[in-house]
């Protein structure tokens, strides 16, 4: 099947600093990519929508200014924690959708493994 | 109230036995269900994809969907200690392209 990667998959950083994750589809094109967070033993929550070559659509309460979300190519997705405090600590999970089944699109949204982010 | 409604669990089974896990959701626009499995620290996994009302089986896996009561099933048979994980149920469609909501998840463990 088709392999979504992350990067880091872990990073530990001080309060105050900026943390980018990367989120790359590696065998196929992604026009949108979508970036999760989870909590412990919580759910996923959907974060943003990314589109290659346009701004991210955020969901309600999710602050654009600190969850910076970058789609520069088909195949890439960046997302940069900005001035990261304790409370940001959590697991951020990206997906992406197949550029090439758009008529049955939902089966086709692959996840990445995650990063586990701390935030000291 | 959740648009996706899931027992958290957790759930403890025989190997052998049949899981039932269950969600209710409550957006009438979805038509895409699906059911994800995600292992400790690790990104969800899709098991099973349906479309609209009716089942799908797949190897020991079905899933049901009854949208008339908002309700979906993944039926797991013959359980197996490497099925221990957490079971996510999701709906997607309507005019929000590709966005899936999930429900809370169930934690599923098979002990030998």
């Amino acid at each position: 099947g088709a392999v979504v990667s992350q990067h880091p998959s872990r990073v530990i950083c001080k309060s105050g600093t900026s943390v980018k994750i990367e989120c790359r589809s590696l065998d196929f094109q992604a026009t949108t990519m979508f970036w999760y967070r989870q909590f412990p033993k919580q759910s996923l929550m959907l974060m943003a929508t990314s589109n290659e070559g346009s701004k991210a659509t955020y969901e309600q309460g999710v602050e654009k200014d600190k969850f910076l979300i970058n789609h520069a190519s088909l195949t890439l997705s960046t997302l940069t924690v900005t001035s990261a405090h304790p409370e940001d600590s959590s697991f951020y999970i990206c997906s992406a959708l197949s550029l090439f089944r758009l008529a049955s699109s939902t089966d086709t949204q692959y996840f990445g493994p995650g990063t586990r982010l701390t935030v000291l | 109230q959740k648009e996706v409604e899931q027992d958290p669990g957790p759930l403890s089974v025989p190997e052998g036995a049949i899981v039932s896990l269950n969600c209710t959701y409550s957006n009438s626009a979805f038509q895409y269900f699906m059911w994800y499995r995600q292992y400790s620290r690790k990104g969800p996994e899709l098991l099973m994809y349906t479309y609209s009302s009716g089942n799908k089986e797949d190897g020991r896996f079905t899933a049901q969907v009854d949208k008339s009561s908002k309700y979906i099933s993944l039926f797991i048979r013959d359980s197996q200690p490497s099925d221990s994980a957490t079971y996510l149920c999701a709906g997607a469609g309507g005019t929000s392209y590709g966005k899936l909501t999930f429900g809370q998840g169930t934690i599923l463990t098979v002990h030998p």
